[in-house]
């Protein structure tokens, strides 16, 4: 069965402080894997879409890298409004659902 | 151009009864799927929806159902609620890319 997991579960960063968040997934046949961002009570916010290894996409202080078996979400100089959970989700070629990891939840201290 | 929308926005329900949850997709995007999520975890499937048919179904019960409508939108219907199914229940539209725009999502309450 395909399957996601993030890693760290929480991560408390001060502001200005550039970390890399994980996703690990098993998938069969890659489709495409998908960043979001989520806030307290919301919906999940769409940031990238990864389709294949070597893959590199960017947005502000985001940037989004895949191998094939994991992304990491790099974080430069965040800033508390970067503050949120990041979810990552994959789509295998076996179905149409999205399978999510239970995310991380990020904190930046000002 | 609008998000996906959904309604209503909170919802408390008494275990036994019967809800309807509605949502509307981007104007252009024809797929609509439908996830639960509980406090602390991410988004579990429950169905897609393409063109008014079923694409799609996650490990769900019987008592979860979906429909989708000629204009695109859809609603999901949970029936004889249990105190499990208190959830944020969210809807997504895809573009013909297959990316997935989430709406705000519905707060459902079953007490």
């Amino acid at each position: 069965e395909d399957q996601v997991t993030q890693s760290p579960e929480a991560l408390r960063l001060q502001e200005g402080e550039s970390s890399s968040l994980n996703c690990s997934y098993t998938v069969s046949g890659l489709r495409g894997l998908f960043w979001y961002r989520q806030d307290p009570g919301k919906g999940p916010e769409f940031l990238f879409t990864l389709y294949s290894a070597g893959e590199e996409k960017e947005k502000e202080r985001l940037k989004a890298t895949l191998t094939k078996k994991e992304s990491f979400l790099h974080i430069t100089a965040p800033k508390p409004e970067d503050s949120a959970t990041y979810l990552c989700a994959v789509q295998g070629n076996t179905g149409n659902q999205f399978y999510f990891g239970t995310g991380t939840s990020l904190t930046v201290i000002p | 151009d609008a998000g996906v929308t959904q309604s209503p926005t909170h919802l408390i329900k008494t275990r036994g009864q019967h809800v309807t949850l509605r949502c509307s997709p981007i104007s252009g995007h024809k797929s609509v799927s439908w996830y639960q999520q509980v406090l602390g975890q991410g988004p579990q499937f429950i169905f897609q929806y393409y063109e008014k048919e079923e694409r799609g179904r996650g490990n769900f019960p019987d008592r979860f159902s979906a429909r989708q409508f000629p204009n695109y939108s859809s609603e999901l219907n949970v029936n004889a609620l249990l105190l499990g199914d208190s959830a944020l229940y969210l809807c997504a539209s895809s573009s013909p890319w297959n990316e997935q725009y989430f709406g705000p999502g519905t707060r459902l309450t079953v007490t």
